[in-house]
């Protein structure tokens, strides 16, 4: 089953603006990360936020984690024509829950970035 | 190393018939998932190893599916009298599980999918 929901489901910008993409999850976590996938290829790591962070860095990424919201956003900024792809979250949930070993994946967001 | 590698990458079969993915992850990752992925879905956990032991399975995997590590390093997925619902991409990922990692921070590498087509 997945663990969050991303919004908006889809997502279409022009090149240059900055894309926001939000992802909700459920169960008490020890982090969150973000991945993309470019279509019909696998996933490709991101960024990884703790449950003790409030907000990361990295490139032009920036993400934030309100965990009393059960929350994340993913921010995007100067995005480029090379930023289409889907963006999905996933958490790691805190022992003892069963399965805390493993990431679950939210439904993603498909981001379109028009040249 | 070139990341994890997954075999074939396109299988289209009939219903009944069996099939098998292998999957290689990097040599040096411990950890060994297989993931689901429908058409516009996020990928859904199936299992996973560490080294050559199963320690999670999905409620997902029917009976149908089975998966080994037999040496800790490449995997099987073999799905068994396949249905047209088994149509999907099987993604499979790695990483690297030890002391440094007890915080919890899994982070996956993977690979570039196996897709499944079942007429």
């Amino acid at each position: 089953s997945q663990q969050g929901e991303e919004d908006p489901q889809a997502l279409s910008i022009q090149e240059g603006e900055n894309a926001t993409m939000n992802c909700s999850y459920k169960t008490s976590i020890n982090n969150l990360q973000w991945y993309r996938q470019n279509s019909g290829r696998g996933l490709v790591h991101l960024i990884l936020i703790r449950s003790n962070e409030r907000e990361k860095h990295s490139g032009r990424l920036r993400v934030t984690l309100d965990t009393s919201k059960k929350s994340s956003s993913l921010l995007i900024t100067a995005s480029r024509a090379a930023d289409t792809a889907s963006y999905f979250c996933a958490t790691v949930s805190l022992p003892p829950i069963q399965g805390a070993q493993k990431l679950v994946f939210g439904q993603g967001t498909r981001l379109t970035i028009n040249p | 190393d070139t990341g994890v590698s997954q075999d074939p990458r396109h299988k289209i079969t009939k219903r009944g018939q069996n099939v098998t993915f292998r999957c290689d992850p990097i040599s040096e990752h411990n950890r060994l998932y297989w993931y689901r992925q429908t058409l516009g879905q996020g990928p859904e956990f199936l299992t996973y190893f560490q080294n050559e032991a199963q320690l999670e399975k999905s409620r997902l995997l029917s009976d149908r599916f089975s998966a080994e590590r037999p040496k800790g390093s490449f995997s099987t997925l073999e799905i068994q009298r396949t249905e047209q619902g088994d149509s999907a991409m099987y993604l499979c990922a790695s990483s690297r599980w030890g002391r440094t990692s007890r915080s919890g921070a899994n982070v996956l590498t993977f690979g570039a999918g196996s897709r499944l087509t079942v007429l």
